[in-house]
């Protein structure tokens, strides 16, 4: 049973352009929670998906940022227009259950790198 | 709001010194404590968990005791061994049901030498 895939493990853009980071969740998971690592600081939670549903975007920034979760395929987080302070470490998390802090299994995450 | 703060690393250890790693906490509510693990190359993993006062998480030989009065929720572990080499995040959750959320440390790197 394969672990959480996020792709890709790096991710160099130049200001401006778009970031689209994707995450597969476990087989059988339909819940999905991305965070951020911002440098020199813990993890942060931006949002809580489940299929076709955003359930928890308290912590998503108001503008740029869209994530989605379809029925088919995986979880994309998008950042439009990026520019240097998004440059971070963004990781995924899936779950069987809903809002199971106690069975979240994450992936490696994503390094984004903005020019 | 929430937070979380861990000490600083690398912390690095001879294989077979006891560990230590600092964790305190700032909360509103009653959160449950956790301690997650990132190997190289991997997502984390969940280590060990605590979800009321004085309660002790263990999980292969690390143990935690969620600590109220001083806020704390250090983590232990006799004799570490090279495979213990990894990322260590504190995290805190408040809130079920739906949406509960953790709030992470910044991560320790502990590195074990032969």
């Amino acid at each position: 049973n394969a672990g959480v895939m996020q792709n890709p493990r790096h991710l160099v853009r130049r200001r401006g352009q778009e970031a689209r980071l994707r995450c597969s969740p476990m087989k059988g998971h339909s819940h999905v929670y991305w965070y951020r690592q911002l440098p020199e600081e813990g993890l942060k939670f931006m949002v809580y998906l489940q299929k076709e549903n955003i359930i928890d975007e308290s912590g998503m920034p108001k503008e740029r940022f869209s994530a989605e979760f379809p029925k088919e395929g995986p979880s994309i987080l998008r950042i439009q227009q990026v520019v240097r302070g998004d440059s971070a470490a963004y990781f995924c998390a899936s779950s069987p259950l809903p809002g199971g802090t106690e069975k979240l299994f994450f992936g490696s995450g994503t390094q984004l790198s903005v020019l | 709001g929430n937070s979380v703060t861990q000490m600083e690393g690398p912390v690095t250890l001879s294989e077979e010194a006891f560990l230590t790693i600092n964790c305190t906490y700032t909360a509103t509510g009653y959160p449950s404590l956790f301690w997650y693990v990132q190997y190289p190359g991997e997502g984390l993993q969940l280590l060990l968990k605590a979800t009321k006062a004085d309660d002790k998480g263990s999980n292969k030989g690390f143990e935690a005791t969620y600590r109220k009065e001083t806020t704390s929720f250090h983590l232990e572990k006799g004799s570490v061994q090279v495979s213990d080499s990894a990322v260590y995040f504190c995290a805190l959750s408040e809130g079920t049901g739906t949406a509960s959320k953790l709030t992470f440390g910044t991560g320790t790197r502990l590195q074990v030498t032969l």
